[in-house]
């Protein structure tokens, strides 16, 4: 009931593009719900997140659309360019001290 | 906003000694650190909770005695891989909550580590 089930496992996007990346989750007591952004050799960097109180964020280039109801959330990365080529990865908690679930990553890559 | 300060960024060492991986708070308290390890190509994978004070609480499969963590005071926790083998060399990443009653956590940078 920990899980969080992230897919695609890897995405090819080419530049202008929408990437889209899906997570859902079963445990109903999770309450916020980030997506990070990955470098390779760095740590994760916080990119946008939300709460289940709203279906949907959006910062930028970045739209979170959650679905309550089926237990789904969804990153968006509008105009997609060769810098945001990186790995994304979703994750959530229940309480603003909690540990983090996190899912199993997306390996992005933004074509020319 | 709230900074993880983590060192080392890389490290090697010779199989069977020791290292030590700390994290610093720099402009927060951290009541609570956790300890990831990361494989090429995978997920965060959770190793402990610390807490300021207190005895690290472990996932299961992590063993205790190989990865000492200690949280002694609210700015810093410290990681110290014992006894270290080829098979400990890996991606070691901190997070802590930024606290206040808010959501959000802040990561360090991560150690690489690699036992030759």
């Amino acid at each position: 009931q920990q899980q969080v089930k992230q897919s695609p496992q890897s995405l090819i996007v080419q530049k202008g593009g929408i990437s889209i990346i899906n997570c859902a989750y079963e445990n109903t007591a999770f309450d916020y719900f980030p997506w990070y952004q990955q470098f390779p050799g760095k740590g994760p960097a916080l990119l946008i997140a939300i709460r289940p109180d709203v279906s949907e964020k959006k910062e930028g280039r970045f739209t979170i659309s959650f679905n309550k109801s089926a237990k789904q959330f969804s990153l968006h990365i509008m105009d997609s360019q060769p810098g945001d080529s990186a790995t994304y990865f979703c994750a959530a908690t229940a309480g603003t001290a909690s540990k983090l679930t996190f899912g199993t990553g997306t390996r992005l890559q933004v074509t020319l | 906003g709230a900074v993880v300060s983590q060192h080392p960024s890389r490290v090697i060492c010779k199989s069977g000694t020791s290292v030590k991986i700390e994290c610093r708070s720099l402009d927060f308290q951290a009541t609570t650190m956790f300890w990831y390890r990361q494989f090429p190509k995978k997920s965060l994978m959770l190793m402990a909770t610390s807490n300021e004070g207190s005895k690290a609480t472990y996932e299961q499969g992590v063993e205790k005695d190989k990865f000492l963590i200690n949280h002694a005071s609210l700015t810093l926790s410290t990681l110290t891989v014992t006894s270290a083998h080829p098979e400990d060399s890996s991606f070691y990443i901190c997070s802590a909550p930024t606290g206040g009653g808010v959501y959000g956590y802040t990561f360090g940078s991560g150690t690489r580590l690699t036992v030759v």
